[in-house]
């Protein structure tokens, strides 16, 4: 069984259009993240999600909203797409207890690309 | 100094190496402390977490030093499967999210 499912593992579309990636995990974790990996391979944390609750929100574009439906999903919409949000997109998800973090387990990536 | 910084590489070594990556951190007040590794168009995965006693998994060895806010991460007897992106993670000062490094590209070769 599939942690951290995420599709489409590869979304191509164009500028302006609107998109989103869902992500599901099935391992009880409290807490879900989104970060983006540019082409220099930098990891960015770009939300998290305690119980149904954002708790950290870092500087991203308001274009990029993210949506729980429950606390197994954490889906990542993002509206008029420009060139620079072609990236991958990685879920992940981990159990936090008092300020602790706990291993994170990442989903498979959702390889998006901008035309 | 930026929250979690890391010597890039590319480190390439021979089998049988020993390697070793340092990172510094910012925020004095870290608690949460890991190594995770990236292999290429893969997703991160955790290789171990850092003990403030440091600690030991088979050929890896991860030591936290406080005092200079560093972590490293030893490899002895490189195999090529080790071969990826070595990741330092450290928590972010308000306590709501890990902070990722930039990685350390290692290369083992026979």
């Amino acid at each position: 069984d599939t942690a951290v499912s995420q599709t489409p593992k590869y979304l191509v579309t164009q500028m302006g259009n609107d998109k989103s990636i869902k992500c599901e995990q099935n391992l009880g974790h409290d807490t879900m993240y989104w970060y983006k990996q540019d082409s220099k391979k930098f990891l960015k944390i770009m939300f998290s999600y305690n119980n149904k609750e954002l708790i950290i929100n870092e500087t991203v574009p308001n274009r990029f909203s993210p949506k729980s439906p429950d606390k197994a999903h954490l889906n990542l919409h993002i509206n008029s797409l420009e060139l620079g949000d072609s990236a991958v997109y990685f879920c992940a998800s981990s159990e936090t207890s008092g300020g602790l973090f706990y291993e994170q387990y990442f989903g498979p990536g959702t390889r998006l690309t901008v035309t | 100094r930026k929250e979690v910084e890391q010597d890039p590489g590319p480190f390439n070594v021979p089998e049988g190496a020993t390697v070793a990556f340092n990172c510094t951190y910012s925020n004095s007040a870290s608690q949460s402390f890991f190594w995770y590794r990236q292999d290429c168009r893969k997703e991160p995965k955790l290789l171990m977490s850092v003990y403030s006693s440091g600690n030991e998994d088979g050929r890896f060895t991860a030591q936290l030093n406080r005092a200079s806010q560093y972590i490293s991460l030893l490899i002895r007897d490189s195999k090529l499967s080790d071969s990826a992106t070595y990741l330092c993670v450290v928590n972010n000062q308000a306590g709501t999210a890990l902070i990722f490094g930039k990685g350390t590209t290692l290369s083992v070769s026979s």
